[in-house]
């Protein structure tokens, strides 16, 4: 069976620490990730996402994961966290040759950063 | 990113009622359209995947008489949640792809708050 799963249901940080959110999957076949955060009361925003070739992907602020195929993971990882960044964070898998490639959502982890 | 925009943000209903939510995409043309529900403090739980002009597909546990879903155009797709009760009472949130594939990004509306009294 397919699956996402995210380690932690909860991460507190102080400002300016380094985070690391975990996924990790199981699929026998190729996937493609997605990291997406959700901010209260709103949906769901893409962060990053990784799909082929270099299997570090960044984002534009200051996130970058990495696609670890020997692992199956898809670690989220920031050297210094802001307030600002205090959300939900969910891991996604799109799984090639599945109907409509619908994503598979991990359970989230909440990220709080503290003062 | 292109904008899926879901109406309304939130709802208050009766129990035996009846409550439609919308879901467009403004920019493009969303040929596959998802629901999803989201208890407090959980992930989201896929409800269907429509598809333009076809009716939805259901995911395994989800009552399709209870909850219908619209694909009438390109750029909408409607849930309506038929006689509400309380347990019905959930975030919402539609996404839509412009194209089907796995390395299409799929965008999502800003969800629904639906309260069952």
């Amino acid at each position: 069976a397919q699956s996402v799963t995210q380690l932690d249901s909860q991460v507190p940080v102080f400002e300016e620490a380094p985070v690391e959110l975990r996924c990790n999957y199981s699929s026998s076949v190729s996937v493609y990730l997605f990291w997406y955060v959700q901010y209260p009361n709103q949906g769901l925003q893409l962060l990053l996402k990784y799909l082929s070739g270099s299997t570090l992907v960044k984002s534009i602020n200051g996130f970058e994961a990495e696609f670890n195929k020997s692992q199956t993971s898809f670690h989220l990882r920031k050297p210094s966290v802001h307030i600002s960044d205090t959300a939900e964070y969910f891991c996604a898998v799109s799984f090639s040759g599945g109907s409509n490639y619908k994503l598979t959502f991990g359970k989230g982890t909440l990220l709080t950063v503290n003062p | 990113g292109a904008v899926v925009s879901q109406h309304p943000s939130w709802v208050i209903c009766k129990s035996g009622t009846s409550v439609k939510i919308e879901c467009r995409s403004l920019d493009f043309q969303a040929t596959t359209m998802f629901w999803y529900r989201q208890f407090p403090k959980q992930s989201l739980m896929l409800m269907a995947t429509s598809n333009e002009g076809s009716k939805a597909t259901y995911e395994q546990g989800v009552e399709k008489d209870k909850f219908l879903i619209n694909h009438a155009s390109l750029t909408l797709s409607t849930l309506t949640v038929t006689s509400a009760h309380p347990e019905d009472s959930s975030f919402y949130i539609c996404s839509a792809r412009a194209h089907q594939g796995a390395r299409t990004e799929a965008f999502f509306g800003q969800g629904t708050r639906l309260t069952v009294v």
